[in-house]
């Protein structure tokens, strides 16, 4: 099976503006969720989409929002970015017949803010 | 309220040798999952392995080995005669339902191999 795929892998935009992150799952998983790294703070969890419901939130500023597709599909966008906003955001699908609690993850996108 | 500590923020070692990541978890629920994951420079999280509260069982895959104990809380892993393609930054995780769908992560372990 292919694994999770993230587009794009590296994006550079300017404060103020806004980005779309794109995420696709291991074929057959119907959750995703979104992870935020930086060197501060380490991984934290943003929000989780499950059949195109928002299943669970992390503790991000409304700036942060997402959405998932009937294809399981998932997108997140950031509006009105920040400098601290640059991080590595990285994708996560889990939902296979036997597990669901293992969560696998894309390459993610890194994001540089200026 | 849950949440992992790794305590070692950063280890080096000779090619080789054995080396012991540490992984100390809290949580109330009777029912989790402990996880490590690591992280190579390209920045991807590769899963390793997963445990249930419910299975101390200790498992050896290869070179790698996790010892799980519930009466410290725990969850260690032990790469044995370790390797330069094994430099990474190792995660470990928890998931609880209490936590949601959220996987609860340590702040991770870098680990340098040299030759």
């Amino acid at each position: 099976k292919a694994g999770v795929t993230q587009t794009p892998r590296y994006l550079i935009k300017t404060r103020g503006q806004q980005v779309t992150l794109s995420c696709s799952p291991i074929s057959g998983h119907r959750s995703v969720s979104w992870y935020q790294q930086t060197p501060g703070q380490g991984l934290q969890f943003l929000f989780e989409y499950f059949s195109e419901t928002q299943r669970n939130k992390g503790n991000f500023p409304g700036r942060f929002s997402g959405r998932q597709f009937s294809n399981s599909r998932s997108e997140m966008n950031v509006s009105t970015l920040e400098l601290g906003d640059s991080a590595l955001y990285l994708c996560a699908s889990s939902g296979g017949d036997r597990d669901t609690q293992t969560q696998y993850f894309g390459p993610g996108t890194r994001l540089l803010v200026l | 309220a849950q949440k992992v500590t790794q305590a070692q923020t950063e280890i080096s070692v000779v090619e080789k040798e054995d080396v012991t990541l540490d992984c100390v978890y809290e949580t109330r629920d009777t029912t989790y999952y402990l996880f490590w994951y690591k992280q190579p420079p390209s920045g991807e999280l590769v899963f390793l392995i997963r445990r249930n509260s419910f299975d101390e069982q200790n498992e050896i895959s290869g070179r790698y080995s996790w010892n799980f104990q519930k009466s410290t809380s725990s969850f260690n892993f032990t790469i044995t005669a370790s390797q330069v393609v094994d430099s990474a930054v190792y995660f470990c995780a928890l998931f609880t339902n209490q936590a949601g769908t959220a996987l609860i992560f340590g702040k991770g372990t870098t680990l340098s191999v040299s030759s």
